[in-house]
């Protein structure tokens, strides 16, 4: 079966600071994955997508990046990051069959 | 952009009642997923309903789909304490590549013992 992990489940950073969020898929091969943020009591906003390696879509012009520098892992990542980034990160793999979407837990991001 | 407005914002109800909750979307679409969120964690997909059905059930759900007012409803009967979580709609939207889902904003259903 497959499985999605998301890793850190909290994380605090200052202002100003990298950002690595990692993101691995186990059980398939090839999926599609997402980066979506969620801001508290609202809906998710796509950051980015990838249909595989090296092949990172976004959604909205931001202070975030993504990279997918194998099959199954998923990168979303920042030179510096601002208060406004914080919320809660999350990652997805697409069933490719009827466009069903497997979330992985999630990371909070705060920003002091 | 958000795709699917879910209305309530927010819904309190007693255990043993029905929670009902609506979605509505703008555009075309292939289907129309349900997903539950409890607080803090990841979303766990609950149901999809394809453009050409127009009622769906599984266990206590049942989502119903109207594409002539762009709307869908989903119910849970004889809610359980254990149900308190946030709903979303997503919807496929029709052309759309890649597999993108467009997200509502959610509703917020608390039940209590």
């Amino acid at each position: 079966s497959q499985t999605i992990h998301q890793w850190p489940a909290t994380l605090v950073q200052p202002v100003g600071s990298p950002l690595s969020l990692e993101c691995t898929v186990e059980g398939t091969s090839n999926p599609n994955l997402y980066w979506y943020r969620q801001a508290a009591g609202r809906g998710l906003q796509l950051l980015f997508y990838s249909v595989g390696i090296g092949q990172i879509s976004s959604e909205v012009p931001q202070n975030l990046s993504a990279s997918r520098p194998q099959d199954r892992q998923f990168i979303l990542s920042s030179k510096k990051l601002l208060l406004s980034d914080s919320g809660f990160y999350l990652c997805a793999w697409r069933q490719t069959e009827n466009n069903e979407q497997f979330f992985g837990p999630g990371t909070r991001l705060t920003v002091l | 952009s958000q795709q699917g407005e879910e209305d309530p914002q927010a819904l309190s109800i007693q255990e043993g009642e029905n929670a009902t909750m609506n979605c509505s979307y703008k555009t075309s679409i292939n289907n129309l997923q349900w997903y539950r969120q409890n607080s803090g964690r990841g979303l766990v997909h609950l149901i999809l309903i394809r453009s050409n059905e127009r009622e769906k059930h599984s266990g206590r759900l049942r989502v119903t789909l109207d594409t002539s007012k762009k709307s869908s409803s989903l119910l849970i009967t004889a809610s359980r304490a254990a149900d308190t979580a946030s709903y979303f709609c997503a919807t496929d939207r029709r052309g759309s590549t890649l597999g993108r889902l467009y997200f509502g904003r959610g509703t917020q259903l608390t039940v209590w013992p």
